[in-house]
């Protein structure tokens, strides 16, 4: 069975640029999550759907993220513009129901 | 809101002995605390589970042990390997399904 996968797995962009990232949850997995962690650092919940709905959103910086899960499958997070501090990894993570949460291998961006 | 303490930040054990790392949390409503293994460049990855309406459970060389009363609960990994090295993430969450991660522990098992 395939796991969470993600893209692109790292990204460098100048400040004040867009970036985006995508988002494959596992097959059947309805619950789907994007966590910030930064160096040394445990993840930090962002943004949790429930199918296509946003049901916690409390913790996205809304002046600069957006986050949308069409059709209650891929997902895909957006920072516009970027800040130096946004450097960081970021995780997403699907589950059936509130099962047991299985992260992808994260995108590592850079922001220069 | 919860909050979740790990300690320690680092350890270092010779292959073969044991680690134990602990976690502490606040919100007494928790009720589920998984703990995750994330090697370099890679996705944390859950290595074992536990339920407040358990006080310990073992898979092999991994046991997590829970105290509901004193709010804490501790990873213990025996005959450490050096294929153990990786940093652990405790966590906590209640019925809300959010989970509030520890700070990590980088294990490092020498040979």
């Amino acid at each position: 069975e395939a796991g969470v996968v993600q893209s692109p797995r790292y990204k460098i962009i100048e400040k004040k640029q867009p970036v985006a990232f995508w988002c494959n949850p596992i097959s059947g997995h309805n619950t789907l999550y994007w966590y910030l962690q930064n160096l040394g650092q445990g993840p930090e919940l962002l943004i949790r759907y429930e199918n296509e709905e946003a049901v916690d959103d409390s913790q996205l910086p809304k002046d600069r993220f957006s986050a949308e899960r069409l059709k209650g499958v891929d997902s895909t997070l957006k920072i516009q513009p970027a800040e130096l501090g946004d450097s960081a990894v970021y995780l997403c993570a699907s589950s059936f129901g509130t099962d047991t949460q299985y992260f992808g291998p994260g995108t590592r961006l850079t922001v220069l | 809101g919860e909050n979740v303490e790990q300690h320690p930040s680092t350890l270092s054990v010779q292959e073969g002995d044991s680690a134990v790392i602990k976690c502490t949390y606040s919100d007494s409503a928790s009720n589920y605390f998984p703990w995750y293994k994330q090697e370099l460049g890679k996705g944390p990855q859950l290595i074992i589970d536990i339920r407040s309406n358990v006080g310990e459970k073992k898979d092999q060389r991994i046991a997590v042990t829970l105290n509901k009363t004193a709010k804490h609960f501790s990873l213990h990994i025996t005959e450490t390997q050096p294929e153990d090295s990786a940093v652990y993430f405790c966590a906590a969450t209640s019925d809300t399904d959010k989970l509030i991660f520890g700070t990590g522990t980088r294990l490092q098992v020498f040979p």
